[in-house]
């Protein structure tokens, strides 16, 4: 079992430009989350998806940023117009159920430098 | 929604000493509270955790109690080694929530 596979593992883009981060969860599991992990911050939730339905999103900003999972393929977290404060880590998680556990299985993140 | 406060943001021990960090939550329908451990530059990693029908659970050397009443558990960790300095996380998810809430995070150091 690979675990749960992000990639890039470092992105650096320019002011304006468009970043796609990519997360394939655990063998098994079919809910992915993605959290975002300031510089010395804790991890602040954007979005849970389940495959080809987004369940909770009150965590991402309204504008640039969306998220899918399809049928087929990764989950992709898109920011549009990339600025510098969107430079972090963003971390996906899997897990294979909803509300009894066991907890996250986190990716290794993709660590978004914006110059 | 929940919200969830950790205590203390940065905790220094001696090796050998115990460390105790606190969490407490907000929305009485969470159930299931996990910790984890983040090294630098590194993912979360799961540790250890806890079901709201449970109040403590131990493994080696790290335990964690749960007061439902008080809506607060607490991250115990005993014989504390060197490798155990981390930032360490306490999270709080309920039924039908799908997403946990996370602390803030405590940076525990072990001095040698």
């Amino acid at each position: 079992n690979a675990g749960v596979m992000q990639n890039p593992r470092h992105l650096v883009r320019r002011r304006g430009q468009e970043a796609r981060l990519r997360c394939s969860p655990m063998k098994g599991h079919s809910h992915v989350y993605w959290y975002r992990q300031l510089p010395e911050e804790g991890l602040k939730f954007m979005v849970y998806l389940q495959k080809e339905n987004i369940i909770d999103e009150s965590g991402m900003p309204k504008e640039r940023f969306s998220a899918e999972f399809p049928k087929e393929g990764p989950s992709i977290l898109r920011i549009q117009q990339v600025v510098r404060g969107d430079s972090a880590a963003y971390f996906c998680a899997s897990s294979s159920e909803m509300d009894r556990g066991p907890g996250y299985t986190f990716g290794s993140g993709t660590r978004l430098t914006v110059v | 929604g929940e919200n969830v406060e950790q205590h203390p943001s940065t905790l220094s021990v001696q090796e050998g000493d115990s460390a105790v960090i606190k969490c407490t939550y907000s929305d009485s329908a969470s159930n299931y509270f996990p910790w984890y451990k983040q090294e630098l530059g590194k993912r979360p990693q799961l540790i250890i955790d806890i079901r709201s029908n449970v109040g403590e659970k131990k493994d080696q050397r790290i335990a964690v109690t749960l007061n439902k009443t008080a809506k607060h558990f607490s991250l115990h960790i005993t014989e504390t080694q060197p490798e155990d300095s981390a930032v360490y996380f306490c999270a709080a998810s309920g039924t039908n929530a799908g997403k946990s809430t996370f602390g803030d995070g405590t940076t525990l150091t072990v001095k040698p």
